[in-house]
């Protein structure tokens, strides 16, 4: 079964400074993998997704994240943080690749940035 | 593109009423939806895939006669948490998926119903 696995539950940095949240994936094909962020009171939204095309992803907001098979991690990061990027995030793999099937989130993992 | 809405983005009941939440793909359309739960500071749990003329399908532990799930046309799925109790009180999040797009990429989420049950 497909499923992720976040490694830390709290992580805090100062403004300014990089970001790594790290996700590592279970899976018995090559996965899609998403990362999506939710800000306190609100909705979900997608930082960037990974679906076997370029291993290093791109997304909103100055995140990126890299798939490395051989280390089954998917990790985000972003250079340098800022006080707005404060909220939960996610690592999310699809169940299957053809969409029909819900996606399984990983447990989160609230980011702090300290001024 | 790839908007879906869900209404109402908030509300309280009392105890023993229901309440209909709905979910719809307001530029897609959507022959499969998905219900998720989020308890506060937890991560979304499916409750149960919803599939455009068909009964839904719930996962484990979920109660269909409580959470019953309608998707009566390509855009709408509601549902309807029926005589709610303080601990239905969550984040109810839905998903649609793209039937025009292709793999896991078409699915969108919606803004989220907080259900406060008094």
């Amino acid at each position: 079964a497909q499923s992720v696995t976040q490694l830390d539950s709290h992580v805090s940095v100062s403004e300014g400074t990089p970001v790594l949240l790290r996700c590592n994936y279970s899976s018995s094909y090559s996965p899609s993998l998403f990362w999506y962020v939710q800000h306190p009171n609100k909705g979900l939204q997608l930082l960037l997704k990974y679906t076997s095309a370029a291993t290093l992803v791109k997304g909103i907001n100055g995140f990126e994240a890299e798939f490395k098979k051989s280390e089954t991690s998917f990790h985000l990061t972003k250079p340098s943080a800022h006080m707005s990027d404060a909220a939960e995030y996610f690592c999310v793999v699809s169940i299957t690749n053809s969409g029909n099937t819900p996606l399984v989130f990983g447990k989160g993992t609230r980011l702090s940035v300290i001024a | 593109g790839a908007v879906v809405s869900q209404h109402p983005s908030w509300v309280i009941c009392k105890s023993g009423t229901s309440v209909k939440i709905e979910c719809r793909s307001l530029d897609f359309q959507a022959t499969t939806m998905f219900w998720y739960r989020q308890f506060p500071k937890q991560s979304l749990m499916l409750m149960a895939t919803s599939n455009e003329g068909s009964k839904a399908t719930y996962e484990q532990g979920v109660e269909k006669d409580k959470f019953l799930i309608n998707h009566a046309s390509l855009t709408l799925s509601t549902l309807t948490v029926t005589s709610a109790h303080p601990e239905d009180s969550s984040f109810y999040i839905c998903s649609a998926r793209d039937t025009g797009t292709s793999g896991p990429r078409g699915q969108f989420f919606g803004p989220g119903t907080r259900l406060t049950v008094l």
